[in-house]
């Protein structure tokens, strides 16, 4: 029983496409994240959201706009692609208090052409 | 803003030796948490320890185990009787509140 599943594992997108990736997560978690994972491997956080609420937003474009339906559900949509958006986008959950470890999705491959 | 480093971008180790994988973080404050996740090639990202800053006592899982230095700022992760299966990329985190900052990753290369 996947604790954070995130859709789809791999996507091949041409440039200036709008494509979106699924997240959810059946762990009673309160926050939820969206990382990418540039080709280096660095992690870098996204957005946090809390409660459906947007906590954190790291100075991401503006084309990458995150959705959560319910506390259970954080979806990432992304307007016009560009060749720098490839990359592994993971999505986490975990709860805020305590601040323990967060829980991550498998990962989605995204890949521009 | 708090910060991690992991100085070493690679390492080998022979299968069955000791290996310590180093992090330091900067913070001002005293109440975080601490992690260490492993990566292997199927990209899943797996917590291997943590530790609270509050607990003086190392944890320990296993054949992992950390050495938490608090005033120094440092959470070294050492893996006993390596095995070819600890293969992977590995992260050291830090987490106070909303954030959870990730290290650029330690690549641990284990030799047959």
């Amino acid at each position: 029983d996947t604790a954070v599943s995130q859709t789809p594992k791999y996507l091949v997108t041409q440039m200036g496409n709008d494509k979106s990736i699924k997240c959810e997560q059946n762990l009673g978690h309160d926050t939820m994240y969206w990382y990418k994972q540039d080709s280096k491997k660095f992690l870098k956080i996204m957005f946090s959201y809390n409660n459906k609420e947007l906590i954190i937003n790291e100075t991401v474009p503006n084309r990458f706009s995150p959705k959560s339906p319910d506390k259970a559900h954080l979806n990432l949509h992304i307007n016009s692609l560009e060749l720098g958006d490839s990359a592994v986008y993971f999505c986490a959950s975990s709860l805020r208090r305590p601040n323990t470890e967060a829980f991550f999705g498998q990962g989605t491959r995204l890949t521009v052409v | 803003a708090q910060t991690v480093t992991q100085s070493q971008p690679e390492m080998s180790v022979q299968e069955a030796e000791t290996v310590t994988l180093s992090c330091t973080y900067d913070t001002s404050e005293s109440d975080y948490y601490l992690f260490w996740y492993k990566q292997p090639p199927s990209r899943q990202m797996i917590l291997v320890i943590r530790q609270e800053a509050y607990k003086q006592q190392n944890a320990t899982e296993n054949r992992f185990s950390v050495n938490f230095q608090k005033a120094a700022k440092s959470f070294s992760l050492k893996i006993s009787d390596s095995q070819l299966g600890d293969a992977a990329m590995y992260f050291c985190a830090y987490r106070r509140d909303d954030k959870i900052i990730f290290g650029k990753g330690t690549r641990l290369h284990i030799l047959p």
